[in-house]
């Protein structure tokens, strides 16, 4: 069974463009989980979606959002980028719940904002 | 809210046992999760505890105490390979908080 795959895997961009990153979970996984890594502050909770809907979001401000289509596929938005923003954006996908269901990492994205 | 406290920097020998601590405060708590992150790859999954005790798995086992909000990873047998960051993840109402994770280097 394929793994979690995100695309695309590196990309750079300027200060004030937007960008959007994809995620397709394993087959048959119908909740896909967001996160941001930084040498800083680690590994950080973006948002969760389940049968296209968000369920749950952690502390990050609006110009990050994201949304899921009927196969489950997964996308995330980020808006007027920030220097700040450049991290490992990593993707999972889960059968049920996270915690409840492991969770399986996808490769990231790694965003650089110049 | 939640805080996920874990060592930051871990080193031992090869075939030596080690040891990483993580504590937590958490608003909710439905279990903890081990992660394996090698560097530049993507974490991956290495044992979870929701009831009180011990889970052995081959080399790697896990504890965790609620009443204490402790959980230990321990690593036996260490090898190369085993050189990894290790996270620390809380499932806390249904989101993973994960700790800023531990860098261990097994040395030779």
């Amino acid at each position: 069974k394929a793994g979690v795959t995100q695309t695309p895997r590196y990309l750079i961009k300027t200060r004030g463009q937007q960008v959007t990153l994809s995620c397709s979970p394993i087959s048959g996984h119908r909740s896909v989980s967001w996160y941001q890594q930084t040498p800083g502050q680690g590994l950080q909770f973006l948002f969760e979606y389940f049968s296209e809907t968000q369920r749950n979001k952690g502390n990050f401000p609006g110009r990050f959002s994201g949304r899921q289509f009927s196969n489950s596929r997964s996308e995330m938005n980020v808006s007027t980028l920030e220097l700040g923003d450049s991290a490992l954006y990593l993707c999972a996908s889960s059968l049920g719940p996270p915690g409840l269901e492991t969770q399986y990492f996808g490769p990231g994205t790694r965003l650089l904002v110049l | 809210g939640q805080n996920i406290d874990q060592p930051t920097e871990m080193t031992a020998t090869e075939g030596a046992i080690v040891q990483i601590n993580c504590t937590y405060q958490t608003s909710g708590f439905n279990g903890l999760f081990w992660y394996q992150q090698h560097a530049g790859e993507a974490p991956t999954f290495l044992s979870y505890n929701v009831l009180d005790g011990l889970e052995e798995k081959g080399r790697f086992s896990s504890f965790l105490s609620r009443s204490k909000g402790y959980s230990y990873l321990l690593l036996k047998e260490l090898q190369m390979k085993d050189s990894a960051s290790y996270l620390c993840a809380v499932n806390d109402d249904y989101k993973l908080s994960f700790g800023a994770g531990t860098t261990v280097t097994v040395r030779a």
